[in-house]
């Protein structure tokens, strides 16, 4: 069983589409994040939530939106994808206070 | 702004030989700094985290150092393997505002055999 479950694992579409990639973990952990990781390797915290309440929302342009329909899952949405976009984005799980994060095996987003 | 310094970017090391791995954090009341490896594909794990209240942990072949003063900390690879070649991450905690930790930018650490 894997703890952190994200699809999908690739994602190939074309600017201006909009598309969803789902997270889901079974650890029981309270929080949840989401990570983007650039062409650089740079990580990125995106959002962060706390038992479903949105608690980190670092300076990401209002196209993504996240959605935690309960304290298991996270999804992210991205409207009018641009190229820019292009990255893998980790979804990740832990215990309030931050102590280890468990990451989901990613998913590679290309946008044409 | 909150930062946390990671050099080098690029290391290469013979197998056998060891690697040194730093990083600079500004947030003073960071208390929690964990260490990343990422492999090629792969996801992030955790392979050792240290403590504000410790000044260096072990776990076979790596350690972490930490100087609280001097606001680093740093990871220590012995005996380095093929298999340790990775992508590695260090973090601090940020405590001002929202709990979170911040990354480093990363090493890539290339073990030749």
């Amino acid at each position: 069983d894997t703890a952190v479950s994200q699809t999908p694992k690739y994602l190939v579409t074309q600017m201006g589409n909009d598309k969803s990639i789902k997270c889901e973990q079974n650890l029981g952990h309270d929080t949840m994040y989401w990570y983007k990781q650039d062409s650089k390797k740079f990580l990125k915290i995106m959002f962060s939530y706390n038992n479903k309440e949105l608690i980190i929302n670092e300076t990401v342009p209002n196209r993504f939106s996240p959605k935690s329909p309960d304290k298991a899952h996270l999804n992210l949405h991205i409207n009018s994808l641009e190229l820019g976009d292009s990255a893998v984005y980790f979804c990740a799980s832990g215990f309030t206070g931050l102590e280890k994060l468990f990451f989901g095996s990613g998913t590679q987003l290309s946008v044409l | 702004g909150e930062n946390v310094e990671q050099h080098p970017s690029t290391l290469s090391v013979q197998e056998g030989d060891s690697a040194v791995i730093k990083c600079t954090y500004s947030d003073s009341a960071s208390n929690y700094f964990p260490w990343y490896k990422q492999e090629l594909g792969k996801r992030p794990q955790l392979i050792i985290d240290i403590r504000s209240n410790v000044g260096e942990k072990k776990d076979q072949r790596i350690a972490v150092t930490l100087n609280k003063t001097a606001k680093h900390f740093s990871l220590h690879i012995t005996e380095t393997q093929p298999e340790d070649s990775a992508v590695y991450f260090c973090a601090a905690s940020i405590t001002s505002g929202t709990y979170k930790y911040i990354f480093g930018t990363g090493t890539r650490l290339k073990v030749l055999a």
